[in-house]
């Protein structure tokens, strides 16, 4: 059974139209995060929620936003998506990180 | 600045063959390390390595941690072609949000 969804699994977006990506946890993990894979690159950490504490990465743009309506969803916001913002976009959460990330299967974002 | 440094960054090797893969860091504050396989989809994990040195095993790979190199090690016996996929290192950190950094992966290709 899946415990950390994303959806959709493909998206393409037009270049500057806003797009939401989503990520939604069946464990109750406190910690949710998001990351951008771009290919060949390791995955950078963009931001995370502990509970509803928000963290933002200091090099992370401000094109991108977060919403954490409630302990089992959140939503990666790119309000004007860029060529350069195409990339593979995971959503990982933690109880305790020491054991373990669980990660979704990713969302992979074209702009077009 | 914390620092995850992965070699090889590629690799191609035979069936059959053995192979090491290396992670370094320098971090502040060490809590664990992670390594992690990841082919076409989200990172799936593999093990979780601490400053006590115990090594983790499950089936043909195993993994240590030297603590005074600040090192790991990932090794793969007798190779097979589902083992080609991009392995992560991950180094958590003893702070109140515990957030990994990434190396930059090993690719590794093993040929029938």
């Amino acid at each position: 059974d899946a415990m950390v969804i994303q959806n959709p699994r493909y998206q393409v977006t037009q270049f500057g139209k806003p797009v939401t990506l989503s990520c939604s946890q069946t464990l109750n993990h406190n910690v949710m995060y998001w990351y951008q894979q771009k290919s060949s690159q390791a995955p950078k950490l963009l931001f995370h929620y502990y509970d509803k504490d928000f963290n933002n990465e200091a090099d992370t743009p401000d094109n991108f936003q977060s919403r954490r309506p409630n302990t089992s969803f959140c939503f990666l916001d790119i309000r004007s998506p860029g060529l350069g913002d195409a990339a593979m976009y995971l959503c990982a959460t933690s109880r305790d990180p020491g054991q373990g990330y669980t990660f979704g299967s990713g969302t992979r974002l074209t702009v077009v | 600045e914390d620092k995850v440094v992965q070699s090889p960054l590629s690799l191609v090797v035979h069936e059959g063959d053995t192979v090491t893969l290396n992670c370094s860091y320098e971090v502040t504050n060490f809590r664990s390390l992670l390594w992690y396989k990841q082919e076409k989809k989200a990172p799936t994990f593999l093990f979780m390595l601490t400053s006590s040195g115990i090594e983790k095993k499950s089936g043909r790979l195993s993994s240590i941690l030297d603590k005074k190199e600040l090192s790991s090690i990932l090794n793969i016996t007798a190779t097979q072609t589902g083992d080609s996929a991009i392995y992560l290192c991950a180094v958590v950190l003893n702070s109140g949000y515990s957030t990994l950094t990434f190396g930059k992966g090993t690719m590794l290709l093993v040929s029938p």
